[in-house]
């Protein structure tokens, strides 16, 4: 069974740069992911797909800022120069066997 | 521009069936690769998949609640609806709809409270 894991928390000072983890479970290591942000109290939105080569799609208006990265089982999202705007959580999701949406349990990130 | 927004009822009853519907423009729910999902996230939890539907109107539901769902589209009114039967108060949450399997981009949300 797909699992998607991410860390329940993150931190970093404004203006430094952060970078988030999702750890595929065994055996889709070859997946795409994408990763999304959701502000306190909005809905999320999408930032990027990411291939396992570490390709990456993003959403329209999405900053330079927001980048991704690949190995092996894990997805990165790495925020550079952090704003206060970034401080969010951020959800990592694919798509399992028999088309079964998944996922992970999100990051809250913590921009001090 | 591409947009989604979700309707529906605020409050249900438990043991009541919700009906949500899922408007879309900038786009046709014909066009290949445009298939639209279901996603709720109860308060201060995480977001959990629902249900999808093809452009090609092939469906897929999360296995823990498909006894209890059904996706459909009307492509002429560009809409989507989702039905959940037997209201429970658990299932109080936000429900989104969102495009294509990477849900880009996502609606706006409707809460729905399950409450006598």
């Amino acid at each position: 069974q797909l699992v998607l894991t991410q860390s329940p928390s993150a931190s970093a000072s404004l203006g430094a740069s952060v970078k988030l983890t999702c750890t595929l479970s065994s055996g889709h290591s070859s997946y795409a992911i994408a990763w999304h942000q959701q502000q306190p109290e909005k809905g999320p939105r999408y930032l990027m797909k990411l291939n396992s080569d570490g390709s990456h799609s993003k959403g329209d208006g999405i900053p330079d800022r927001f980048s991704g990265s690949s190995s092996g089982a894990e997805r990165y999202l790495t925020i550079s120069s952090l704003q206060s705007e970034d401080e969010a959580d951020y959800y990592c999701q694919t798509w399992g066997t028999g088309i079964q949406g998944v996922f992970g349990g999100g990051t809250k990130l913590t921009v001090l | 521009q591409v947009t989604l927004k979700e309707s529906g009822p605020v409050l249900v009853k438990p043991t009541e069936t919700l009906t949500l519907t899922c408007t879309v423009s900038g786009f046709s729910l014909s066009n290949a690769r445009m298939g639209v999902s279901w996603i709720r996230q109860p308060p201060g939890k995480a977001l959990e998949w629902l249900a999808h539907i093809f452009s090609n109107d092939e469906k897929s539901y999360s296995t823990s609640l498909k006894s209890r769902l059904t996706i459909s589209k009307d492509t002429s009114k560009s809409q989507v609806v989702l039905t959940m039967t037997n209201m429970d108060p658990v299932d109080t949450a936000t429900y989104y709809c969102a495009r294509s399997k990477w849900f880009d981009p996502w609606g706006q949300g409707t809460l729905v409270t399950v409450s006598s």
